[in-house]
């Protein structure tokens, strides 16, 4: 089956730092992945949609300058999330479109910790 | 931007029972109606999918039942196991699942 993969898998940083994620289709092309953001006990929420080769498209109320999307190949998309602070601390989830069949396939996430 | 909503909240059934988790939905653009199982610290997990033109899909003990005139779609769990206890969510997104939504989740515990 499609696998996407997501390092790391968990992060603590300082606060005032930069944070970078990778997400990788593995045995896919997306040429679509977006990335989602999901506080405890509650459902996810798009944060924004990555294209390759342009620029993501970010959900009202997500800072773009705070979080810095790349999506460079068709196998990956990073999420940098710049000057962390501690409410940025969540699990970040991604997943990737697969271009023939349109299924999403989500990754495991990253648990990011911000102190 | 929750545009999909799903209840119960939580669910508790006995070994054997029936799991019934239901959602329901606004956008009549949506053509494509998944449900992930997702495990504390995990990425979620497709379990099984519908499109609007059938009203009823069953993989194993799973079966999605669709209700397009009422906007609405559920999960049934036949013959619920303590390993089914995860959190579940709905969702739909339209066109080639570029918009994908979900609903807030249920947690399910499966009772020995």
């Amino acid at each position: 089956g499609a696998v996407v993969s997501q390092h790391p898998s968990w992060v603590i940083c300082k606060s005032g730092t930069s944070v970078k994620i990778e997400c990788r289709s593995l045995d896919f092309q997306a040429t679509t992945m977006f990335w989602y953001r999901q506080f405890p006990k509650q459902s996810l929420m798009l944060m924004a949609t990555s294209n390759e080769g342009s620029k993501a498209t970010y959900e009202q109320g997500v800072e773009k300058d705070k979080f810095l999307i790349n999506h460079a190949s068709l196998t990956l998309s990073t999420l940098t999330v710049t000057s962390a602070h501690p409410e940025d601390s969540s699990f970040y989830i991604c997943s990737a479109r697969d271009y023939s069949s349109y299924e999403q396939y989500f990754g495991p996430g990253t648990r990011l910790t911000v102190t | 931007q929750q545009q999909v909503k799903q209840s119960p909240q939580s669910l508790i059934v006995q070994k054997g029972g029936i799991s019934i988790i239901n959602c329901a939905y606004e956008n009549t653009a949506f053509d494509y109606f998944p449900w992930y199982q997702q495990f504390p610290g995990k990425g979620p997990a497709l379990l099984i999918a519908i499109r609007p033109d059938v009203s009823e899909k069953k993989e194993g003990r799973f079966t999605i039942s669709f209700n397009k005139s009422a906007k609405q779609f559920s999960l049934h769990i036949m013959d619920s196991q303590p390993g089914d206890s995860a959190t579940y969510f709905c969702a739909a997104s339209s066109g080639n699942n570029n918009d994908m939504r979900f609903g807030a989740g249920t947690r399910l515990t499966v009772k020995p």
